[in-house]
């Protein structure tokens, strides 16, 4: 199948463990983030948000927490299961920027057995 | 459809030959986005339709890339005498109008020969 995940930071962990997988932004003046997941050969699916007036948000499995002192972003991801094997990408949405996404570089996450 | 659809799937073109790309978006969603992905890269943004009109082609790389929307739903990314370096996969998105969670489709690989 195609790859995607090329070239891009890993992090590997057992089935069963937490995984946590960062990004660093740039523009302070973002005010929207978004974690998005993307399986070989399909597109990016989006899995949590955060507003810039938040430091965390917390989904079924999932937490996003947003630190914009160092402007760092991480996802957590509880009890990692195979089927979260994929590239993971943090975006942002710059205040007035119509709603378009700037995406980070991407960590492929890979879960071993 | 349930999702966003794109087609052809996968597309190789002989260096200087026009492409067009489609992209059929949830039904009702106004806003509709391009964006291209290199491999092991995240995507980068192309342009913007809100309905039919095109509020922003900034991303677009070169005069060789056009995209329309001109009923505002299907759209369709046309490449004009395409180059190696457009050798990429090309995702279309789309969202209601306010919302900022974008729906992506599955993508179409170009390959330029």
């Amino acid at each position: 199948g195609e790859s995607v995940g090329l070239h891009l930071p890993t992090l590997s962990v057992q089935e069963g463990d937490n995984s946590i997988i960062n990004c660093a932004y740039s523009n302070s003046a973002s005010d929207y983030f978004i974690w998005y997941k993307q399986e070989s050969g399909k597109g990016p699916q989006f899995i949590i948000d955060i507003r810039s007036n938040m430091d965390k948000r917390q989904g079924q499995r999932v937490t996003v927490l947003l630190n914009k002192t160092v402007k760092h972003l991480s996802l957590q991801i509880a009890a990692t299961q195979p089927g979260d094997s994929a590239v993971y990408f943090c975006a942002e949405i710059l205040t007035g920027g119509g709603n378009k996404l700037t995406f980070g570089t991407g960590t492929q996450l890979k879960v071993e057995l | 459809g349930a999702g966003v659809s794109q087609s052809p799937r996968y597309k190789v073109a002989k260096r200087g030959q026009d492409v067009a790309l489609r992209c059929d978006p949830i039904s009702g969603h106004v806003s509709l986005f391009w964006y291209q992905q290199a491999l092991g890269q995240g995507p980068e943004f192309l342009t913007y339709f809100q309905n039919e009109a095109q509020l922003d082609k900034s991303g677009l790389p070169s005069d060789r890339f056009f995209a329309e929307r001109p009923e505002g739903s299907v759209s369709t990314l046309k490449i004009q005498r395409t180059q190696q370096e457009d050798s990429a996969v090309y995702l279309c998105a789309s969202s209601l109008t306010g919302s900022t969670e974008a729906f992506f489709g599955q993508g179409t690989r170009l390959t330029v020969v």
